[in-house]
């Protein structure tokens, strides 16, 4: 089956720095991914999404990085802020499939 | 309000007995998702609803689980003799496909169910 995985459980950074947190996924036809912020005690909330057929897309603060070679996905937070601490999870979807599939998430802590 | 409901938000049982947990969709969303999360751990896809499509059970993981949608709108998820096992967060998702093919899920609070 399908499986979506991040390299590092656990981010810490000090505030003001760029994080950057990496996701793996193994399915070559999903076409759609999306990143996920879960604060404590909530649902996860949309961050920002990418279609395969582009490589790199910018939010407010935050830009996702999409290698279709190595199916790779990263989520870069520029001047990462103590609000960012929180759990974030990459998902994939593709055409051929209906459902989303989640990774198992990466805890990012910012340091005051 | 304009986002996913869940209810209860939390849930005490003993083991051996029913639950119902109950998610109400952002109002128009034609797909529905349960998920289900372990403390620490990502999320576990459980069940998809999708229009009047039959629904997409493959990821419940026993008969123990089932769930309904109702009128396209609310839906339940069922859990009888539910096991310790089962204690987790079960998040509801609902989202309006793009014509474009992007579709952002829209998650509610989850239920925090405990089995004693």
């Amino acid at each position: 089956g399908e499986s979506v995985g991040l390299h590092l459980p656990t981010l810490s950074v000090q505030e003001g720095d760029n994080s950057i947190i990496n996701c793996a996924y193994s399915n070559s036809a999903s076409d759609y991914f999306i990143w996920y912020k879960q604060e404590s005690g909530k649902g996860p909330q949309f961050i920002i999404d990418i279609r395969s057929n582009m490589d790199k897309r910018q939010g407010q603060r935050v830009t996702v990085l999409l290698n279709k070679t190595v199916k790779h996905l990263s989520l870069q937070i520029a001047a990462t802020q103590p609000g960012d601490s929180a759990v974030y999870f990459c998902a994939e979807k593709g055409y051929n499939f209906n459902k989303f599939y989640f990774g198992s998430g990466t805890k990012l802590n910012v340091k005051p | 309000g304009a986002g996913v409901s869940q209810s209860p938000s939390n849930k005490v049982t003993e083991k051996g007995k029913d639950v119902e947990l109950r998610c109400d969709p952002i109002s128009g969303h034609t797909a529905l998702y349960w998920y289900r999360q372990s403390l620490g751990q990502g999320l576990e896809f459980l069940i998809y609803f999708q229009g009047n499509s039959a629904p997409d059970k493959s990821g419940l993981p026993s008969d123990r689980f089932s769930a309904e949608r109702t009128g396209g709108s609310v839906s339940t998820l069922t859990i009888q003799r539910t096991q310790q096992e089962d204690s987790a967060v079960y998040l509801c998702a609902s989202s309006n496909a793009q014509q474009d093919g992007n579709e952002k899920l829209f998650f509610g609070s989850g239920t925090q169910l405990s089995v004693l």
